[in-house]
């Protein structure tokens, strides 16, 4: 059965730096992974996703993430934080046999003015 | 609709009585998840409908839960004699494809249930 890990409970970031949100993922085939993120008081929302292609993919809000298939990652970055980022990310998987997306138990990212 | 509706938005209930969590999907998409978020345990996956595949409840905790959808369309999650650890926001998604493959998922507002 697939699975997705999100080491960090949280992260703090200086507005401005670049961020990392980190993600590893286990599946039995080729993975389709993805990131959601949950603004305060708001729904989940999409944020990008990974099904095949370039590595290095791009999303809403100035986000990229890149699939690393050796190291089994697909870390959330951005090269300048803004204070409005902070929300809780979540980091998803599925195996290409399965229909549904396993979650990660999310980040909460605080950008620091 | 234009989103995903979820209702009630909040719901507090008695330990011991049944609850009822509706979700109204986007009109077309195929595919509707429901999930839950427990504080620190992240979105937990409960069940899963697609057309008119028999549904994915691989994720249910106890056959105290169930759910079903009417018509390919609106689906109800029921709560048989809640407990306290039931307590969680319960949220829906639909996609027009299996596991939103080509847009991701569309997630409602969610259900917060309280059981004291």
């Amino acid at each position: 059965a697939q699975s997705v890990a999100q080491p960090e409970d949280q992260v703090n970031v200086a507005e401005g730096n670049p961020l990392t949100v980190k993600c590893t993922y286990s599946v039995s085939g080729n993975p389709y992974l993805f990131w959601y993120v949950q603004y305060p008081n708001r729904g989940l929302q999409f944020l990008l996703k990974y099904i095949t292609g370039d590595n290095l993919v791009k999303g809403s809000y100035g986000f990229e993430a890149e699939f690393n298939k050796s190291q089994t990652s697909f870390h959330l970055k951005k090269p300048s934080a803004l204070v409005s980022d902070s929300a809780l990310y979540f980091c998803a998987v599925r195996d290409m046999r399965d229909d549904k997306i396993i979650f990660g138990k999310g980040t909460r990212l605080h950008i620091l003015p | 609709g234009a989103g995903v509706s979820q209702s009630p938005s909040n719901k507090v209930t008695e330990k011991g009585k049944d609850v009822e969590l509706r979700c109204d999907p986007i009109s077309g998409h195929t595919a509707l998840y429901w999930y839950r978020q427990s504080l620190g345990q992240g979105l937990e996956f409960l069940i899963y409908f697609q057309g008119n595949s028999a549904p994915d409840k691989s994720g249910l905790p106890s056959d105290r839960f169930s759910a079903e959808r009417t018509g390919g369309s609106v689906s109800t999650l029921t709560i048989q004699r809640t407990q306290q650890e039931d307590s969680a926001v319960y949220l829906c998604a639909s996609s027009l494809g299996g596991a939103g493959i080509m847009d991701g998922y569309t997630f409602g507002s969610g259900t917060r249930l309280t059981v004291v």
